[in-house]
């Protein structure tokens, strides 16, 4: 069975510029989810997608990031323009029922995001 | 504000050694815990939830609502057992929950 898998796993670009995160859930898991981690910081929570519908998204830091889950397959989150402090791993993951979403959730391996 | 605290950073025992790893959480009501692991090169998995009671890899992990909190033991260490662990509460909202929320990790070592 095929995991989260994200894209890419590393991403270096400068301030300013634009980067596109992209996460793949397991088939047939409805939730998807937007984590990341800072340097020395916990992971914290960004949003949470119920098929094509944004459940939450109490967590996106400011109006510089825009999630997509297009069709309730595949996410995008789109940092424009980045900022030093957007650099961390981003992670996905994804989990089955609706009723308790986070029964297990699955995990991809991250995308680590580097702005210089 | 809802709170996970992992006191520890990192924890190093020795192997066959006793290990409990603590949390404690800040919440009213009544959440639903988990465990998550992160073992090196290898993505961040489940390792416990509390409402199933199962024990994993030797680990249980025992509620303590007066004391809110939600320690993860395992009476034997071992070398395998080296990993991030995280604690991860989520909220229940009349029957849906919440997200996760993670605590900041604690890094367990078991020497040989």
């Amino acid at each position: 069975e095929a995991g989260v898998t994200q894209f890419p796993s590393h991403s270096v670009i400068e301030k300013g510029q634009t980067v596109t995160l992209r996460c793949d859930p397991i088939s047939g898991h409805d939730n998807l989810y937007w984590y990341r981690r800072v340097m020395g910081k916990e992971i914290k929570f960004l949003l949470h997608f119920v098929k094509e519908s944004k459940q939450d998204e109490s967590g996106m830091p400011n109006n510089r990031f825009l999630a997509e889950r297009t069709g309730g397959t595949y996410s995008t989150l789109k940092v424009q323009p980045a900022e030093l402090e957007d650099s961390g791993v981003y992670f996905c993951a994804s989990s089955q029922g609706a009723r308790r979403p986070n029964e297990k959730l699955f995990f991809g391996s991250g995308t680590q995001l580097s702005v210089l | 504000a809802q709170r996970v605290t992992q006191p520890e950073k990192l924890l190093s025992v020795f192997k066959g050694a006793p290990v409990e790893l603590k949390c404690n959480y800040s919440y009213s009501g009544s959440p639903e815990l988990f465990w998550y692991v992160q073992y090196s090169r290898q993505r961040l998995q489940l390792l416990l939830r509390h409402i199933s009671r199962e024990s994993i890899k030797g680990f249980t992990a025992d509620l303590n609502k007066g004391e809110t909190s939600f320690h993860l033991k395992k009476p034997f260490a071992q070398e395998e057992d080296s990993a991030m662990y995280y604690c991860a509460p989520a909220m229940n909202y009349g029957g849906s929950q919440g997200n996760l929320i993670f605590g900041k990790g604690t890094k367990l070592s078991v020497k040989p």
